[in-house]
Parts: C-alpha cells; structure tokens; sequence
C-alpha cells in the first residue's frame, strides 16, 4: 500500500538557518504531493502541493519538489523564523482507487526555531 | 467562511460513556473523512464518505461508528468510550475527483478519556 517516510525530528534550528525535512513516499502510479503544517493547539494548513512530476509547490517562502525518480518531496526553506515553528506533516494522495478518497500521512517532523 | 467546523473542541469522558463529535462543512464536498492523531503516529483514517448514504472504513474503524444523511454533515460517535481512544480527532473534506484537488480539515477535537 500507500506509504509516506519523513525525517522524524525534533529539528531545532536558529532563526534565520535553512531548513530541509525530508520525505519520501511509495504509491502506485500517480500521486498528488503536499506538506501540511500544524502549528501549536490548531489544527492542520495546507502548506503547499505538487500533482506531477517535476512541479514545485511554493508558498510562505517555504518550497517542495515533486521528484519522481526519487519519490521525494523534500520541504525547504532559505530562512526560518520562530513563527515557523510547528509540525509539518508530508501526505500523498493516490489518483485512483480507495486512496483516491485520503491521505495517507507521514508521522510529522516538530520544528523549533530559536531567536 | 466556515470551511470545515468540529465541535466540541475539548473533552473529558469517563470510560464506558458514549458521544458524538460533529463536524459539518459548507464548501458542498463530496468527500468527508475522519482522522486520528497520536503521537509518534502522524494522523490515521477512521472513516470516510464519498457522499451523502454512502459510507466506509478506514484504516482504524473500531470503536467508531459514522452515518452521512447529509452533505454537509459527517458524526462520528464512539459508543463505548475506552482509554485508547484519547486522542485528537480531525474531520477532513475535499470535492471529488483529482487526487490534486486539496483536503480541508477542521481544527480539531482534544478527547481524553479517563
């Protein structure tokens, strides 16, 4: 089935470093891509998303690349500041079948970022 | 805009009691599902439905039951609370159709059963 591995943190970086969270995934065919982001007490934004291959979803400063070959969606981000802090949640949703109706989560990396 | 709204967002239940956590949405989604968050677990489908009557288990239905008699409305209700349930609950919408269209989720449901 369907699964997603992302770096399982914490990640505590200073403000101002730059971030990467690894994520790869594993699905038959073509999936849709995203990064979800939680911040403390809330519930989950969309962060950014990708649907095929080679797209790159950007939003906030922070940016994802759909690489097929490596069935990666890597999340970056130049230069982080303490409202960045939260858990960020990569997803795929599969384009057929009984994924099509979910997403299938990986289990968050929590950031911190210090002044 | 409402998007998609759970009540109640906090609560404490004493194991054996039964309740419901509603959610409803207003963006006329076809789809609407229910997620479980734990810790260390990322989030985990309950239930879902792909339309009004039509109902379906995901990956950790027990425990739950769900009924779609509207659209817009989407309860989950657990019958017999149990310690393992405490958890945070998150309702999820989305129009059907391409695996890009985006999931909305509402803010979240704190449960502890005690």
């Amino acid at each position: 089935g369907d699964s997603v591995t992302q770096m399982e943190g914490p990640v505590t970086l200073s403000e101002e470093a730059f971030l990467t969270i690894n994520c790869t995934y594993t699905a038959t065919g073509y999936p849709s891509l995203f990064w979800y982001v939680q911040y403390p007490g809330e519930g989950l934004q969309l962060l950014l998303k990708a649907t095929k291959a080679d797209d790159k979803g950007s939003n906030k400063g922070f940016e994802a690349t759909y690489r097929k070959e490596t069935t990666s969606f890597h999340l970056e981000k130049g230069s982080v500041q303490v409202s960045d802090s939260a858990v960020y949640f990569c997803a795929l949703r599969s384009n057929s079948g009984a994924g099509s109706y979910q997403l299938t989560f990986g289990k968050g990396t929590k950031l911190s970022v210090i002044p | 805009n409402a998007g998609v709204t759970q009540t109640p967002k906090f609560q404490v239940l004493k194991t054996g009691q039964s309740m419901t956590l509603q959610c409803a949405q207003d963006m006329n989604h076809e789809y609407m599902s229910w997620y479980r968050q734990d810790p260390g677990m990322g989030l985990r489908l309950i239930h879902y439905s792909v339309g009004a009557g039509i109902t379906d288990q995901g990956e950790v239905p027990n425990g739950y039951n769900v009924s779609r008699s509207t659209t817009e409305d989407f309860p989950l209700r657990l019958l017999s609370a149990a310690p393992s349930q405490t958890s945070v609950y998150f309702c999820a919408s989305s129009y059907k159709g391409q695996s890009g269209n985006t999931i909305y989720f509402g803010e979240g449901s704190w449960l502890t059963v005690v």
